[in-house]
């Protein structure tokens, strides 16, 4: 099977940088994703990494190192709007992804 | 206009009713997926499909079943609804063609059985 391992909640401030760690278990590996989900709305794509490194997509950063079983999230430049419920996902055998709890983000001023 | 939709958005029912959620898509994608969201349990896959003649079980599949229409429809169904069925459903696509990790969901169906 597949499982995976967040906090279920991170507190940070405005303009301050976040990691969000991610350790997952998977028979099978073709990739690990991040998602962002606000209260009362939809789980939207942000990043996806298949090898190890880190992947760049403006404030957001994704890193993955496949020998760890682990990935990161990275949001820099911290606004308000960041506060929201941020899901890992490996997709592992079979091209079946699986979501972790979701870590929530509270971003003060 | 919204390139997943689902029907009905809100859906109040009782015990033992049958009910059917319905997802349509305009991605033109092949691979569509159910899940459900509870709070402090993420989103648990209960059925997915890679093309209209494959359809497979998810994690949590019990007391759920589901029909690939066409490739742009998936109906889940619950044949008997119970409370802890109680829960907010979404549907997703992807295309593996450009990623198979790049889940594209619905608006959601918040679904409460009395």
């Amino acid at each position: 099977g597949q499982s995976l391992e967040q906090p279920s909640e991170v507190t940070a401030v405005e303009g301050a940088i976040v990691q969000i760690n991610c350790t997952y278990q998977t028979s099978g590996f073709y990739g690990l994703s991040w998602y962002q989900q606000h209260d009362g709305g939809a789980p939207t794509f942000l990043s996806y990494n298949a090898l190890d490194g880190l992947e760049e997509t403006g404030r957001f950063s994704s890193f993955l190192s496949r020998s760890d079983s682990y990935g990161y999230l990275l949001l820099q430049e911290l606004q308000m709007k960041d506060s929201a419920s941020y899901f890992c996902a490996v997709t592992g055998g079979y091209q079946k992804v699986t979501f972790g709890i979701g870590t929530k983000l509270q971003v003060i001023p | 206009d919204a390139d997943v939709t689902q029907t009905p958005r809100n859906r109040i029912t009782k015990t033992g009713k049958r009910i059917m959620l319905e997802c349509s898509q305009t991605k033109g994608h092949d691979r569509m997926y159910w899940y459900r969201q509870d709070p402090g349990l993420g989103l648990r896959l209960i059925y997915y499909s890679f093309d209209v003649k494959d359809i497979n079980k998810g994690e949590i599949s019990d007391g759920y079943s589901v029909s690939r229409q066409a490739q742009a429809k998936f109906s889940l169904s619950l044949e008997s609804a119970i409370p802890n069925q109680t829960a907010l459903y979404f549907c997703a696509t992807s295309d593996p063609a450009v990623s198979t990790d790049t889940q594209y969901f619905g608006p959601g169906t918040r679904l409460t059985v009395l």
